[in-house]
């Protein structure tokens, strides 16, 4: 099946600094690609739906200057939490879809901890 | 709408045991459900899909129902395994969009 590939898939930061996630899809293009963000024993909840080429469109109440997203290829994702506080650590988790009929792929996340 | 980031309920059962997840949908629109398994730490994995001109679909030791009237889903495991411990969660969506509303999930724990 298709993989999609997150990295890091852990990290700890220093208030105040940026982190860089990436999301990849590895045997397939992916014409949009979507992040989440989860809470400890809570749900997936959608921050962003990236295209490829375009900007980013953000789910209501979540701070574009805060996550950015850049979509630079077919096969990549970044967000960037930027001067991440520890209201940030959370598990970031991307999806990636071919534009086919519920053809959508998940990374294994990535776990944020700012301390 | 979105997930409302509720805490998760639980579900018990033994080892061999049917089990039964609910899940109550937000959007009459959606027409294509994804029931989703995921693991400590580890990204959702897909379990089985119904689009809406369904009510019922199988696929091994996993049946999901979907009640469009009451905007109803259920996931039924057959003979419950340990490895089937995990939080299970359904998503909707409108199928070319591929953008999913996941529901707030259930945490399965499966007795030995």
């Amino acid at each position: 099946g298709a993989v999609v590939s997150q990295h890091p898939s852990w990290v700890i930061c220093k208030s105040g600094t940026s982190v860089k996630i990436e999301c990849r899809s590895l045997d397939f293009q992916a014409t949009t690609m979507f992040w989440y963000r989860q809470f400890p024993k809570q749900s997936l909840m959608l921050m962003a739906t990236s295209n490829e080429g375009s900007k980013a469109t953000y789910e209501q109440g979540v701070e574009k200057d805060k996550f950015l997203i850049n979509h630079a290829s077919l096969t990549l994702s970044t967000l960037t939490v930027t001067s991440a506080h520890p209201e940030d650590s959370s598990f970031y988790i991307c999806s990636a879809a071919t534009g086919g009929p519920g053809e959508l792929f998940f990374g294994e996340g990535s776990r944020l901890t700012v301390l | 709408g979105e997930s409302v980031g509720l805490h998760l309920p639980t579900l018990s059962v033994q080892e061999g045991d049917n089990s039964i997840i609910n899940c109550a949908y937000s959007n009459s629109a959606s027409d294509y459900f994804i029931w989703y398994k995921q693991e400590s730490g580890k990204g959702p994995q897909f379990i089985i899909d119904i689009r809406s001109n369904m009510d019922k679909r199988q696929g091994q030791r996993v049946t999901v129902l979907l009640n469009k009237t009451v905007k109803h889903l259920s996931l039924q495991i057959a003979a419950t395994q340990p490895g089937d411990s995990a939080v299970y969660f359904c998503a909707e969506t409108q199928e070319y969009g591929n953008k999913l509303v996941f529901g707030a999930g259930t945490i399965l724990r499966v007795k030995s």
